[in-house]
């Protein structure tokens, strides 16, 4: 068990409307990412963070920002969420000093858009 | 491009044997992994292979051939429980991992 909790788990939010969702490991890892997982998509990497206020873009980045200012803590916020962001979205972890070594995941968050 | 390719969906029975496929097409390559996810659950980590060859975990092994982009999962011994997705994921030479979109494994009794 890495110690990964994820917050909310479910969501259905408005379109236009900032959505704010929260990841918090108990273990001080470097590396924290976020994942989004659709129907016949592979995971997709929105961004990571490879420590505090260090942070990079992932594949599909656009519309998703992401801030960690404390080890424990990775936040993802949607600016003005889209139906296209209806998606499971989850967070991992890199057990190791560096980001070669597996990742182990919260159990996500489903956000639904309207 | 980066690329991940597997099979969709697989069928086997209890008690068999089945191998799950993997290619894989990115720039650099530091590693392939495989995930086992059930449904609605989140993804697990099941192996690591960076080195040509087959490792053994148990029911699992995966194996690598690195000339040919080319990996496989082997589960033997299938019991029911082992129904779930099988995601496939190669490592790029920025240490982002390229995720395949699963194979679908229904185990009949």
């Amino acid at each position: 068990d890495a110690g990964i909790t994820q917050s909310p788990r479910h969501k259905v939010t408005e379109t236009g409307t900032p959505v704010t969702l929260r990841c918090h490991q108990t273990e001080n890892h470097r590396y924290m990412y976020w994942y989004r997982q659709d129907p016949g998509h592979g995971l997709r990497l929105i961004h990571y963070s490879y420590g505090v206020k260090d942070t990079d873009k992932g594949e599909v980045s656009d519309g998703y920002s992401v801030s960690r200012s404390k080890t424990e803590d990775f936040l993802l916020t949607l600016e003005s969420a889209t139906s296209s962001q209806t998606s499971v979205y989850f967070c991992a972890i890199s057990e190791g000093r560096d980001p070669i070594y597996e990742q182990y995941f919260g159990p996500g968050t489903r956000l639904t858009v309207t | 491009g980066q690329n991940i390719d597997q099979p969709t969906e697989m069928t086997a029975t209890e008690g068999a044997i089945v191998q799950i496929n993997c290619t894989y097409q990115t720039s650099g390559f530091n590693g392939l992994f495989w995930y086992q996810q059930h449904a609605g659950e989140a993804p697990t980590f099941l192996s690591y292979n960076v080195l040509d060859g087959l490792e053994e975990k148990g029911r699992f092994s995966s194996f690598l051939s690195r000339s040919k982009g080319y990996s496989y999962l082997l589960l033997k011994e299938l019991q029911m429980k082992d129904s779930a997705s099988y995601l496939c994921a190669a490592m790029d030479s920025n240490y982002q991992l390229i995720w395949g979109a699963g194979t679908k494994l229904i185990i009949k009794p």
